[in-house]
């Protein structure tokens, strides 16, 4: 599986959008890029992913660099409830459901 | 999305006793489940893989007698602690999946072990 690189932390403002940027520079042509969430004491939550077009959904939208090396999640107006670990992730189809987290991103949205 | 439920959600026991834990999805059928591990302040560590009908397939340094898997339907997957002791005191989350969906997550379980 392709190794990713997400900031420890960031914050956002409430209201305002929340970039949270994924390297994933050794991602292989068959690998999505898919995100999750985790909010404190709860099971991850599915948000999106993508191969190479972005994508949006009601939750985010997903922009992936031509290159397919790095992506953006968007969350276009962030709320409170916002707030948790995104993890960013590259699978494969063959490897159906088995998801390999690294440490994330922890966001932070501050009223 | 789909619906995966885990009961309980919190768990205390003593040491040295075994603890299940149920890991059902809702509304789909899933042909394969995840258990994963996480401590607190760290990310999820996958313990094992099990496919309906088949034995578990265990992440390197899980311990398959301690951590026992059994998938016995299309909707329902198990995770037996044997004889715990306080350091499997952790977060235990499944996920389930079929060639057709993403993986969806339980709400976890919390186990404790005094």
């Amino acid at each position: 599986d392709a190794k990713t690189t997400q900031p420890t932390s960031m914050d956002c403002a409430e209201g305002r959008a929340a970039n949270l940027p994924c390297n994933h520079s050794t991602i292989s042509g068959n690998e999505y890029v898919y995100w999750y969430r985790q909010i404190h004491s709860q099971g991850p939550q599915y948000i999106i992913h993508g191969l190479k077009n972005n994508e949006t959904n009601e939750m985010a939208s997903l922009i992936i660099t031509e290159d397919r090396k790095s992506s953006t999640l968007i969350l276009p107006h962030a709320t409170l409830r916002d707030t948790a670990v995104y993890y960013c992730i590259p699978h494969g189809s063959s490897n159906t459901g088995k998801l390999i987290f690294g440490q994330g991103t922890t966001l932070q949205v501050k009223p | 999305g789909a619906v995966v439920s885990q009961h309980p959600s919190w768990v205390i026991c003593k040491s040295g006793t075994s603890v299940k834990i149920e890991c059902r999805s809702l509304d789909f059928q899933a042909t394969t489940m995840f258990w994963y591990r996480q401590f607190p302040k760290q990310s999820l560590m996958l313990m094992a893989t099990s496919n309906e009908g088949s034995k578990a397939t265990y992440e390197q340094g899980v311990e398959k007698d301690k951590f026992l898997i059994n998938h016995a339907s299309l909707t329902l997957s198990t995770l037996t602690v044997t004889s715990a002791h306080p350091e499997d005191s952790s977060f235990y989350i499944c996920s389930a999946t079929n060639v057709d969906t993403e993986a969806f997550f339980g709400q976890g379980t919390r186990l404790t072990v005094v």
